[in-house]
């Protein structure tokens, strides 16, 4: 069975300063797919960046960056000079890539509070 | 681009109510899903949905009842309403095919509250 684990419930960071969210995760498959989320306060849920099983660079989006360590299984999100609109809940979460439509499992998530 | 309509925003019910959350989706995709979120924690899976006709358990169905209406359309219904039912519910559509750099796209979530 799938497993997403963020050990940080939250984090603090100073504005412009690099922030790193931890995500592990446990799978047998050997082809899946890692993906961020946000949350902001308001509540909805957005997609920040994706890191294939197979993919041999490090996904980059912006000021997001995923550090992929595949033999360690984890897939930390790194937001570089950060804004105060970072502030957010982030979640990890992986699929498997021949999962039944395309079911994820979602870590409990990191929150992030960047101050001023 | 309206992506994932949720309907209602809120609702407050009493217990033993039932209630039918809908969703809608315009991008053409196959799958779809139904998601509670507690207060500081993460998704959890009701039901999913790989296609028109077809829906399966996720990790916490008991309780909840689907209806895949047509490809844009997935409901969540709540026959008997319980307090344990309180939370933020999503919907959630992807294109599952084996392209696996396909995210899901979200609504904006249900806030219910049972009494």
């Amino acid at each position: 069975a799938q497993k997403i684990t963020q050990t940080q419930p939250g984090m603090f960071v100073q504005e412009k300063e690099a922030v790193t969210l931890d995500c592990t995760y446990d799978t047998s498959d050997p082809s899946y797919g890692l993906f961020w989320y946000k949350q902001p306060s308001s509540g909805e849920m957005i997609f920040l960046i994706y890191q294939g099983s197979y993919d041999q660079q490090n996904a980059t989006e912006g000021r997001y960056s995923l550090n992929f360590q595949k033999a360690r299984k984890s897939a930390n999100l790194v937001i570089s000079a950060s804004q105060l609109g970072d502030s957010a809940m982030y979640f990890c979460a992986m699929r498997e890539a021949f999962t039944n439509a395309g079911k994820s499992t979602f870590g409990d998530g990191t929150t992030l509070t960047v101050k001023p | 681009n309206a992506g994932v309509t949720q309907t209602p925003k809120f609702q407050v019910l009493k217990t033993g109510q039932s209630m039918t959350l809908q969703c809608a989706q315009d991008m053409n995709h196959n799958s779809m899903y139904w998601y509670r979120q507690d207060p500081g924690m993460g998704l959890r899976l009701i039901y999913y949905s790989a296609s028109e006709g077809t829906t399966d358990k996720g990790e916490v169905p008991n309780g909840y009842n689907v209806s895949r209406l047509n490809k844009r359309e997935f409901s969540l219904r709540l026959e008997s309403a319980a307090p344990s039912q309180t939370s933020v519910y999503f919907c959630a559509s992807s294109e599952a095919t084996r392209a696996r750099n396909q995210p899901q796209h979200f609504g904006d979530g249900t806030r219910l509250s049972i009494l």
